[in-house]
């Protein structure tokens, strides 16, 4: 079974802070995703990356950059926290079209 | 014109029951579908994949897929009180990237 495994399942931050979320797969994939998950906006991509020190803008990179330096962890950086990130952050591998999703991480700036 | 419609829901229906849940898709170039299954404050999980029209049976759960109407729709068969949870289908072109819909709550009433 593919196992994808993020830092935190819940998180409280204050406006302006710096936040890493860290993502973490046991299957050797290729590539990685992290993705907003928002009521009636569904998944929205935030960044991806195809390989190590590779990555790729999403459809909202803006406010967010991301990590990778080894195969299996891709971690998620915000800069400076706004209450507009307040959202669950979901974490996926895959090796080809089938993504493997994380438990989440649902981060509430205040 | 979102490229992947789903009906938000939600949907309630007695124990027992058959189940369809519906995507429609603009983009021709989608090869590949999937179904996830979401619980409450919980990641994704892969139900169904797909590469070609027609049907996929697995257990309970058939995949459906019309690429003519650009069509796809997941049927559970003899729904539980356990299959309550949102339904979020998804689908690309190859590549990257993966468009998911919007997911569909779904609620079996024992």
């Amino acid at each position: 079974d593919v196992k994808v495994t993020q830092s935190s399942r819940y998180l409280v931050k204050r406006t302006g802070e710096k936040v890493f979320l860290e993502c973490v797969q046991d299957m050797d994939h290729e590539n990685m995703f992290w993705y907003r998950q928002d009521p009636g906006l569904g998944l929205r991509l935030i960044y991806f990356s195809y390989d190590v020190k590779m990555k790729e803008k999403g459809d909202i990179p803006e406010g967010y950059s991301v990590s990778r330096e080894k195969k299996e962890r891709f971690s998620l950086i915000l800069e400076s926290a706004s209450t507009n990130q307040t959202s669950m952050y979901l974490c996926a591998s895959s090796d080809a079209e089938r993504q493997y999703f994380g438990p989440g991480t649902r981060l509430t700036v205040t | 014109q979102k490229e992947v419609e789903q009906d938000p829901g939600p949907l309630s229906v007695p124990e027992g029951a058959i189940v369809s849940l519906n995507c429609t898709y603009s983009n021709s170039a989608f090869q590949y579908f999937m179904w996830y299954r979401q619980y409450s404050r919980k990641g994704p999980e892969l139900l169904m994949y797909t590469y070609s029209s027609g049907n996929k049976e697995d257990g309970r759960f058939t995949a459906q897929v019309d690429k003519s109407s650009k069509y796809i729709s997941l049927f559970i068969r003899d729904s539980q009180p356990s299959d309550s949870a949102t339904y979020l289908c998804a689908m690309g072109a190859g590549g990257f990237k993966t468009i998911f819909g919007a997911g569909t709550r779904l609620f079996v009433k024992a």
